[in-house]
């Protein structure tokens, strides 16, 4: 079992509609959760970081952590075309070792 | 400010080869990562420095790999040997000094390797 695993899609979801990205881990004691987004060609770039259970909202985006069933999710509301990326999962499991997942590519059609 | 930067950009190689590849991280940042990247995949961790402390070396995938941070600014990948199955993006990051699990990770610009 991978110690971060997402749906690697594509995720097609049609401008406006909310998009719904999971993601779930292995290590029990982890402690932190990143969601980054990557467009192609691109480096990665952080959007939001989450270590509370329960909703973070940041403008659009809304992560959700769950550490008793061990998901993450992040959602995007109002999605826009230039939201099409890959969205990676990140989990720090201590320390400073942050394990990414392999990501999960959206595509937001016009 | 300046970000974190690579170089080269671009690298292609011959099998057989030693290649060194260079990261500046940002000014003040105590934390410095390499990661590899291979198309459409996921960040494989590779190496992590912190401060003065001895780095994690657990993600080094063979002993070709090597990698040395000096003054704890600029880091120097090294792959000895090179492999086509080296072929990928070679990506740092560098992280605040605050020593949180929930310090942000700042990726430079990634370094791609070709190994013919």
């Amino acid at each position: 079992q991978k110690e971060v695993e997402q749906n690697s899609g594509p995720l097609s979801v049609p401008e406006g509609a909310i998009a719904s990205l999971n993601c779930t881990y292995s290590d029990r004691g982890s402690q932190s959760f990143f969601w980054y987004r990557q467009y192609s060609g691109k480096s990665p770039e952080l959007i939001m970081f989450i270590y509370s259970n329960g909703d973070k909202e940041d403008g659009r985006f809304t992560a959700q952590l769950n550490k008793a069933s061990q998901y993450v999710s992040l959602l995007i509301r109002d999605s826009q075309p230039s939201d099409s990326a890959t969205y990676l999962c990140a989990v720090n499991t201590g320390g400073f070792k942050t394990i990414f997942g392999a990501g999960t590519r959206l595509f937001v059609k016009a | 400010g300046a970000g974190v930067s690579q170089s080269p950009s671009n690298k292609v190689t011959e099998k057989g080869k030693d290649v060194e590849l260079r990261c500046d991280p940002i000014s003040g940042h105590t934390a410095l990562y390499w990661y590899r990247q291979s198309l459409g995949q996921g960040l494989e961790f590779l190496i992590y420095f912190q401060g003065n402390s001895a780095p994690d070396k657990s993600g080094l995938p063979s002993d070709r790999f090597s990698a040395e941070r000096t003054g704890g600014s600029v880091s120097t990948l090294t792959i000895q040997r090179t492999q086509q199955e080296d072929s990928a993006v070679y990506l740092c990051a560098s992280s605040p000094p605050t020593g949180s699990s929930t310090d942000t990770q700042y990726f430079g610009p990634g370094t791609r390797l070709t190994v013919l």
